[in-house]
């Protein structure tokens, strides 16, 4: 089976850097996402790892590790429009699902 | 242009009744899916489609019936609805169902059975 791990909730500073960890087990990995989703809204895409390593997309990065099943999304210079949920998202090959963990309520306070 | 739209927004009913929701989008994607988010806000897949074929049906109640009637649409029908069907409804929409492909989710539908 699949299961994903993260942090209910986090509290950061405006200005900070946070990282949300994500740590999973599954079989027939095939890709890990992270999505963003602001209350009452919609999850967007933030980004997606297949291989080890870091990926970086402007303030925000993605690191994953396939052997020890974890990856993190690093937030930098945080902003206000910044608190929301943080999904972490596997997508396995073999049943073709997309399992997202329950996200990260990430709280930037002033 | 709203890439995937769904209607109605919000739905509130009583117990035992049916009712649908409906999706469509409009980026020209193959794939589309219905997940339900419960209060914890765990967001869990129900159906996918793909080209107008059921491709996954996640152990849902034979009371939820998804139906594409092309690819562009991805409807969901409930019958004789619950108290515990109480969530949003969230469509999703992506190019392939293939790995590293995106997935572009609906506003969602916030169902309220009473």
């Amino acid at each position: 089976g699949q299961n994903i791990d993260q942090p209910t909730e986090m509290t950061a500073t405006e200005g900070a850097i946070v990282q949300i960890n994500c740590t999973y087990q599954t079989s027939g990995f095939n890709g890990l996402f992270w999505y963003q989703q602001h209350a009452g809204e919609a999850p967007t895409f933030l980004s997606y790892n297949v291989l080890d390593g870091l990926e970086e997309k402007g303030r925000f990065s993605s690191f994953l590790s396939r052997s020890k099943g974890y990856s993190y999304l690093l937030l930098k210079e945080l902003q206000m429009k910044d608190s929301a949920s943080y999904l972490c998202a596997l997508f396995t090959s073999g049943t073709y699902k997309y399992i997202f963990g329950t996200g990260t309520r990430l709280k930037v306070l002033a | 242009d709203t890439a995937v739209s769904q209607t109605p927004k919000y739905l509130v009913t009583q117990m035992g009744n049916d009712k649908s929701i409906k999706c469509e989008q409009n980026l020209g994607h193959d794939t589309m899916y219905w997940y339900k988010q419960d209060s914890k806000k765990f967001l869990k897949i129900m159906f996918s489609y793909n080209n107008k074929e059921l491709i996954i049906n996640e152990t849902v109640p034979n009371r939820f019936s998804p139906k594409s009637p092309d690819k562009a649409h991805l409807n969901l029908h409930i019958n004789s609805l619950e108290l515990g069907d109480s969530a949003v409804y969230f469509c999703a929409s992506s190019h392939a169902l293939a790995a590293q492909e995106t997935q572009y989710f609906g506003p969602g539908t916030r169902l309220l059975v009473l």
